[in-house]
């Protein structure tokens, strides 16, 4: 039972540009929903956040809408640098549960 | 100076075998989790610890017996390996076990399982 889902394994996007990373959930009675971001061989890294109270929140280049109705939220990264070349992970929680979604490979092409 | 560090980073053994991960945290969180991490790139949290006690217990076999001696340490026991069990383990750790809370995570366990 996939809670939280990212339908996009992968996305390029040119440096400098805007990239847009998209995640849908089920269940609507999660909280917070997160974004992480994964190098190769590394454990997944904090990125930024947002309660189920708020629609937007942001923190430097990058800012994360949440749209309820849709059970829908987006990571917007303005302007894209190589360093970005990573793996995000969408993750929603309630309680004490967390779901994870499978990730999209973001490379940014110099 | 490594906040979530687990051992080893590799591991590959045999079907049958028992073996163990150990997780440490040096940043006085509360909370610690153990994550797996399967061939299709699920990350799916098999078991929270907060001070010592049991939060969380996914739906994951017995064969799994996650052990924490003490606040900084929360170690995965793993009984009759099957291939199945072969994925990265991620072990991390929070302040809190609200939802807001961020998770610090190790570089996880590479299991291989043959």
């Amino acid at each position: 039972d996939q809670q939280v889902k990212q339908n996009s394994p992968s996305l390029s996007v040119q440096e400098g540009r805007i990239s847009i990373l998209n995640c849908d959930y089920t269940n609507s009675m999660f909280d917070y929903f997160l974004w992480y971001k994964k190098y190769p061989a590394e454990g997944p890294t904090f990125l930024i956040s947002i309660s189920s109270i708020k629609d937007k929140n942001e923190d430097g280049r990058f800012t994360v809408f949440l749209n309820k109705s849709a059970k829908h939220l987006s990571l917007h990264i303005v302007p894209s640098q190589p360093g970005d070349s990573a793996v995000y992970f969408c993750a929603a929680s309630g309680g004490n549960q967390f779901y994870f979604g499978t990730g999209t490979s973001l490379t940014v092409i110099p | 100076d490594t906040a979530v560090s687990q051992t080893p980073k590799y591991l590959v053994t045999q079907m049958g075998n028992d073996k163990s991960i150990k997780c440490e945290q040096n940043l006085g969180h509360d909370t610690m989790y153990w994550y797996k991490q399967d061939s299709k790139k699920f990350l799916k949290i098999m078991f929270s610890y907060n001070n010592k006690e049991l939060i969380i217990n996914e739906t994951v076999p017995n064969r799994f017996s996650p052990k924490s001696p003490d606040k900084a340490h929360l170690n995965l026991h793993i009984n009759s390996l099957e291939l199945g069990d072969s994925a990265v383990y991620f072990c991390a750790s929070s302040q809190g076990t609200g939802g807001f809370n961020e998770q610090f995570f190790g570089p996880g366990t590479r299991l291989t399982v043959l």
